[in-house]
């Protein structure tokens, strides 16, 4: 199945900074979704974006399909933006989303 | 987001016990999922429904058993747990199984799970 890894791992900012996350995959694929999941586990969907640049409020995604990446760009980070962000890859040969490991992200004051 | 809903939050159960996690969308979704988050792991998938017909089975030991009486519900219902099986499991729902291009899963709160 398709591969995905997201990096980095963990990052910790102060409010106000910006950072990149970014999603590599393996597979061609027709669909890709970002997700924060905040402290109490509720995941919320960020982007559906198999291409192109979309943007939303301070965030904003980039995927480049020909080159199975992703990158998700958080600008003047708040503290309320921190949890895990999960890109979610979904190969053109079935329907099914395939998470990776994650980001946790924490933001401090 | 309230479109999907899940109840109980939280739910404590001894391995002996028998109990059953609710799902509800409000979208007007033909898909529903259920997935299983343990601890440093990735989500994974567990059950899929369409259009109330189960077309994905991953493997899943046979305690714990979906059921989908119509598009808008789903269950899980569990018996004979282990504690391995505590985790978090979300629901999700999309309009269609996702084979187009035009497509995006929606999830609920989740249920936190603990076996003793």
């Amino acid at each position: 199945g398709i591969q995905v890894e997201q990096s980095p791992p963990d990052l910790i900012l102060q409010e106000g900074a910006n950072s990149t996350l970014r999603c590599n995959f393996s597979d061609s694929v027709n669909n890709l979704q970002w997700f924060h999941q905040n402290p109490w586990g509720q995941l919320i969907n960020l982007f559906y974006i198999p291409s192109g640049t979309k943007q939303n409020g301070r965030l904003s995604a980039t995927t480049v399909a020909t080159e199975r990446y992703s990158l998700l760009y958080i600008s003047s980070s708040q503290t309320t933006d921190s949890g895990v962000y999960f890109c979610a890859p979904r190969p053109l040969s079935n329907y099914k989303l395939t998470f990776g490991k994650g980001t946790l992200l924490t933001v401090n004051p | 987001e309230t479109g999907v809903t899940q109840t109980p939050r939280h739910l404590v159960m001894g391995m002996t016990n028998k109990k059953s996690l609710k799902c509800e969308q409000h979208l007007g979704h033909n898909a529903m999922y259920w997935y299983k988050q343990s601890a440093k792991k990735p989500l994974e998938l567990m059950f899929v429904y369409s259009l109330e017909e189960r077309v994905e089975n991953n493997s899943v030991p046979s305690r714990f058993s979906p059921e989908c009486p119509n598009s808008s519900h789903l269950f899980l219902h569990l018996h004979t747990l282990q504690p391995e099986d505590s985790a978090l499991y979300l629901c999700a729902s999309s309009q269609d199984l996702g084979r187009g291009s035009q497509d995006t899963q929606y999830f609920g709160p989740g249920t936190r799970l603990t076996v003793l």
